[in-house]
């Protein structure tokens, strides 16, 4: 059974970072492009990150230069290193598998004072 | 970056009756390699999105027979031959095909008249 289980979420003050996890099995973690994926209270669904099987990454304009996603194979782990946070960051943050095969449960992000 | 748009933002159901949903993509989702990288999520209330259909048509394990994905180029369609209570909730199209970035319709929340 696949299984995608984030962690680090919680409550950062405006220009602070956080680092998210997600632990991943149940797959071969190696062979897949991971992404990040963010949804604000009542909003829709936005990419965040992706990072291909090469270690390739890709951000939008908007977290560009802010975020870092990561991977450790041989951890069969996710990572998204969050800096500079800003209140529109605030969002429930999701991992999900190649195109969005599988996801995980999510942990939430709050950027407040 | 491919702009993917939803219609209708809501659609209340009669029990048992179908559902249609659209989305259309502002350039073609057909990819080099011959594919359409075009996927339909369920989320419902309080939960993950769930991936329900992949490239346009082919139905994930477990997903129910009464839905079905339809359409090419810019154009697509996900159906609910008879709407079951199960089946509120929002419901999002997103194209693979162009990526980075992974891009997202702006959801269809299904109730219940």
């Amino acid at each position: 059974e696949v299984q995608l289980v984030e962690s680090g979420g919680g409550l950062v003050q405006p220009g602070g970072s956080l680092r998210l996890s997600c632990a991943a099995s149940g797959f071969t973690f190696s062979s897949y492009d991971m992404h990040w994926v963010r949804q604000a209270t009542g909003k829709g669904l936005e990419w965040v990150s992706g990072i291909g099987t090469a270690g390739d990454t890709y951000y939008p304009g908007s977290v560009k230069g802010r975020f870092t996603i990561s991977r450790e194979n041989a951890k069969n782990s996710l990572y998204l290193q969050m800096n500079s946070l800003r209140a529109g960051d605030t969002a429930v943050y999701y991992c999900a598998r190649g195109l969005g095969i599988d996801w995980g449960q999510g942990t939430l992000v709050t950027v407040s004072s | 970056d491919v702009v993917m748009t939803q219609s209708p933002l809501s659609l209340p159901v009669t029990l048992g009756q179908p559902a249609s949903i659209s989305c259309r993509s502002s350039q073609s989702l057909v990819h080099s390699d011959g594919n359409t990288y075009l996927n339909w999520f369920q989320q419902r209330p309080g939960q993950s999105p769930r991936r329900l259909i992949y490239k346009v048509s082919n139905r994930d394990s477990g997903v129910p027979d009464r839905f079905s994905g339809s359409g090419s180029g810019t154009d697509f369609t996900l159906k609910i031959s008879r709407v079951e209570a199960e089946d509120v909730g929002v419901y999002y199209c997103m194209q693979g095909t162009h990526w980075p970035p992974l891009t997202f319709g702006g959801g269809t929340k299904v109730e219940i008249k």
